[in-house]
């Protein structure tokens, strides 16, 4: 248990589909991110958020929306996605935005977009 | 803009032999954190070393930082079976900018 849960934990979709992943975090982190894993890639950032304000979006496709209700919880809304969007999709969390500190992750969320 | 690259992309070896892996970064950091991931699972922290440090240990893993080189490695002492897994290095910059991860070493340790 890392603090920091994802659910689903698999999904798989069509492309017309809406879906959604969730992550919650029960460490009074103020800061949550979203991160991208792919097959041969480094980890990509997507998304951070710092006192439920997005402070970053890594130039990501609006068929990928965040939203932060609040600094433990965090989404991922999916539409019209394609099937290159098929990845891990992992959540984190920590204290500040800064480098400075680690990283929690969640499990992720392996995604199937066929 | 930062970039990390480890090396090697991917290593084999015996249980018991010592594994080290090397990450090389682009511009100056504040610290830099290895990770190590499970297969499909998410990412674990295991230790950060900060950039007016040069060494830094934490039970069987010892990484070293060389700044005027701009490189980081992570040597794990004594491999299990149960270190099988990708690590990760991660560069952490200046100011208020988000950690920066390399594509990973994947390390096999075969019983």
């Amino acid at each position: 248990e890392t603090g920091v849960t994802q659910t689903p934990r698999h999904l798989v979709m069509g492309m017309t589909n809406k879906k959604s992943l969730k992550c919650e975090q029960h460490l009074g982190h103020n800061a949550m991110y979203w991160y991208k894993q792919s097959a041969k890639k480094p980890l990509e950032l997507m998304f951070v958020y710092n006192f439920k304000e997005q402070t970053e979006n890594n130039s990501v496709p609006s068929r990928f929306s965040p939203e932060c209700p609040n600094s433990s919880h965090l989404f991922l809304h999916l539409h019209t996605l394609q099937p290159e969007d098929s990845a891990l999709y992992l959540c984190a969390s920590s204290l500040g935005t800064s480098g400075t500190g680690e990283l929690f992750f969640g499990e992720g969320s392996r995604l199937t977009v066929l | 803009s930062q970039q990390g690259e480890e090396d090697p992309q991917a290593l084999s070896i015996q249980e018991g032999e010592n594994a080290t892996m090397n990450c090389s970064y682009k511009t100056s950091i504040n610290n830099l954190q290895w990770y190590r991931q499970n297969s499909g699972r998410g990412l674990v922290h295991l230790i950060l070393i900060r950039s007016n440090e040069r060494e830094k240990h934490s039970g069987r893993l010892r990484v070293t930082l060389d700044t005027s080189k701009k490189s980081s490695s992570l040597l794990i002492t004594a491999s299990r079976a149960a270190d099988t897994a990708s690590y990760f290095c991660a560069m952490g910059g200046e100011g208020n900018t988000p950690l920066v991860f390399g594509k990973g070493t994947r390390l096999s340790v075969i019983a």
